[in-house]
């Protein structure tokens, strides 16, 4: 599985775009890079997937380069209850494939 | 996506007790699903894989008499800690896998050993 490096914490400020960067410099042909949401106390939430270019959904953009080696989500005019842990993974397209989460970045939004 | 539960959603015991926590799929057939746990300010660790009719298969450091998982049906996998201390009391998170490699977690059950 590709280990991937994110920024440990955000600050942003409500109404912004925030830009989270994920590394995944060993990402294999036939992963997928996905994006989770955690709240305190509760269980992650899928955000967004995708393989290459942009991927949009009602919630959030995801930015993959050409080299693959990196992701970018975006996430459009936050607000304070955007204020989570946002997890970035990488694996196979195959459903039962166990994830190695990382550290994770704290975003904090500043009212 | 698929929804899922668990219950309890927090749970005190004394050490030396058993407790067992429930994970249920509530609208897909999940023939795999995957138990975390989540020490305060921590990221999720992956602890075993549950299978649907076979045993679990667990990561390493976890110790599997300590941690039963028990997965008799598509619909619901249960995690026993047995003779839980306080180092065991964490947070504990179950998920099952969609179709596409995304996991859809449960809400967590919070385990605190007195």
């Amino acid at each position: 599985l590709a280990k991937t490096t994110q920024p440990i914490s955000m600050d942003s400020y409500e109404g912004q775009e925030v830009n989270i960067t994920c590394s995944h410099n060993n990402i294999a042909t036939n992963d997928y890079i996905t994006w989770y949401q955690q709240f305190p106390s509760q269980g992650p939430r899928f955000i967004i997937q995708g393989y290459k270019t942009k991927v949009t959904n009602e919630v959030a953009s995801l930015f993959i380069p050409a080299d693959r080696k990196s992701s970018t989500l975006s996430l459009p005019r936050v607000s304070l209850s955007d204020t989570a842990v946002y997890y970035c993974l990488v694996g196979e397209y195959f459903g039962n494939e166990k994830l190695t989460f990382g550290t994770g970045t704290r975003l904090t939004i500043i009212p | 996506g698929a929804v899922v539960s668990q219950h309890p959603s927090w749970v005190i015991c004394k050490s030396g007790t058993s407790v067992k926590i429930e994970c249920r799929s509530l609208d897909f057939q999940a023939t795999t699903m995957f138990w975390y746990r989540q020490f305060p300010k921590q990221s999720l660790m992956l602890m075993a894989t549950s299978n649907e009719g076979s045993k679990a298969t667990y990561e390493q450091g976890v110790e599997k008499d300590k941690f039963l998982i028990n997965h008799a049906s598509l619909t619901l996998s249960t995690l026993t800690v047995t003779s839980a201390h306080p180092e065991d009391s964490s947070f504990y998170i179950c998920s099952e896998a969609g179709d596409y490699n995304e996991q859809f977690f449960g809400p967590g059950t919070r385990l605190t050993v007195l």
